[in-house]
């Protein structure tokens, strides 16, 4: 079974400042997916970000980019410039291939943007 | 373009009764899913449907049925309501091919109390 770790519950930022929020995993499975949610106050679930294992290459995403490190199992997500609106909780998932497309989530990290 | 909607938004419902939360999608999405969301769990499966008539469960099924007669349709019923089934429920879907992103979309979350 595949584990999905974030490490800090919460966190903040002043405005316009980078962040960076960790997540580690642990799976015996060698191809997956990783993916970033984000969770505004409305509750609504919106994907950030997602990373296929298989590729070297870190996800980017205007704002939004990770650092995937296969061999560490570790999957953070980095936040440049900072705004108000990136206020919300973040999860961190993991889907192997072929796998149902079932989902695998931490327990998040709420973010606060200070203005 | 309507997406996954949910309904109920709110619900609320005494011990011992029976409750259905409604999903529909618009994508003709093959694989639908139902999350619940409690403070500490993150996001935990409970059933999922690869297609119509066909459903598996997930990580906390226990006291839930569902039922995917049409593709677009996945129903969660509660069929006698306790405490302990207060949370938050999303249901989402994806699409699976040979050369499309197997990514899941979130509805907007259905939050449901018990007394």
């Amino acid at each position: 079974a595949q584990t999905v770790t974030q490490s800090q519950p919460e966190m903040s930022v002043q405005e316009a400042e980078t962040v960076t929020l960790s997540c580690t995993y642990d799976t015996s499975e060698n191809n997956y997916y990783l993916f970033w949610y984000k969770q505004p106050p409305s509750r609504q679930m919106i994907l950030v970000i997602r990373q296929e294992a298989y590729k070297q290459q870190n996800a980017t995403e205007n704002r939004f980019s990770v650092n995937f490190q296969k061999a560490a199992k570790s999957f953070s997500l980095k936040i440049s410039d900072s705004q108000l609106g990136d206020t919300a909780m973040y999860f961190c998932a993991f889907m192997k291939y072929f796998g149902n497309e079932k989902l695998t989530f931490g327990t998040g990290t709420r973010l606060t943007i200070i203005p | 373009d309507a997406g996954i909607t949910q309904s109920p938004r709110y619900k609320i419902t005494e011990t011992g009764r029976q409750v259905t939360l409604m999903c529909h999608q618009t994508w003709s999405h093959s694989y639908m899913f139902w999350y619940r969301q409690d403070l500490g769990h993150g996001l935990r499966l409970i059933y999922y449907s690869a297609a119509a008539d066909i459903t598996d469960k997930g990580e906390v099924p226990d006291g839930y049925v569902v039922s995917r007669s049409k593709t677009e349709n996945f129903p969660l019923t509660l069929e006698s309501a306790t405490r302990s089934q207060t949370s938050v429920y999303f249901c989402a879907s994806s699409y699976t091919g040979p050369t499309v992103e197997e990514t899941q979309y979130f509805g907007p979350g259905t939050r449901l109390l018990v007394l």
